[in-house]
């Protein structure tokens, strides 16, 4: 069965770090990009980062540029997202999701069921 | 930035009844990198269509997209009680944007 597995989120300060993990199985990992998309509450879906299957290509949204980054660590069929000087308006529902090509393509065909990350002093 | 805004923001039909969404992009969607998802309450997106016509895996054949340019459309021929939930167009030709979503209710 494919599956993704998030794992990481929680409350944070703002201004701390916090980083996201997402265990793959049921595919061949190291063939397909990976991203993350995220959803604050009741809102809806916005791609925040994406990686290629050889780490070779890495995208960004302008609203986390700088301050978050992505990875993988195809051994461990794992994608993280380092989360640094985090802002209330990152609270969100942070999705991992398999692109359905291994360059960036931005096609999300398998999602997992997410981990919220809250924001708040 | 392509911003994409879907209506109607909700859509009230009966079990058996035909849908019809729409996303609209404002400028064009190159190639027709133009995808669905349908998302029910506590789960995660799941992609419906890509390629502004073609049905993913396992997709049943009630669900149909159409459109090009700036126009896209999503049918639900005849709507099942599955298929109540939210709707979701992404393009994915420059970057990815997400429209606003469509929900689909019970009348």
């Amino acid at each position: 069965e494919v599956q993704l597995v998030e794992s990481g989120g929680g409350l944070v300060q703002p201004g701390r770090s916090l980083r996201l993990s997402c265990a793959a199985s049921g595919f061949t990992f190291d063939d397909y990009a990976m991203h993350w998309v995220r959803q604050a509450p009741g809102k809806g879906l916005e791609w925040v980062s994406g990686i290629s299957w050889n780490s070779g290509s890495i995208g960004y949204a302008d609203s986390v540029k700088g301050r978050f980054t992505i990875s993988r660590d195809n051994a461990k069929n794992s994608l993280y997202l380092q989360m640094n000087s985090l802002r209330a308006e990152d609270t969100a529902l942070y999705y991992c999701a398999k692109d359905k090509n291994g360059l960036p393509q931005m096609l999300f065909d398998i999602w997992g069921q997410g981990t919220m990350v809250t924001v708040s002093s | 930035e392509i911003v994409l805004t879907q209506s109607p923001g909700t859509l009230s039909l009966s079990p058996g009844e035909r849908a019809t969404l729409s996303c609209r992009a404002s400028q064009s969607v190159s190639s027709s990198y133009l995808a669905w998802y349908q998302q029910k309450p506590g789960q995660a997106p799941r992609l419906l269509i890509y390629g502004a016509s073609s049905r993913a895996t396992g997709i049943p054949d009630r669900f149909s997209g159409s459109g090009s340019g700036t126009d896209f459309t999503l049918t639900i021929s005849r709507l099942e009680p599955e298929d109540f939930a939210v709707y979701y167009c992404q393009q994915y030709g420059s970057s990815s944007t997400f429209g606003g979503g469509t929900k689909v209710e019970i009348k």
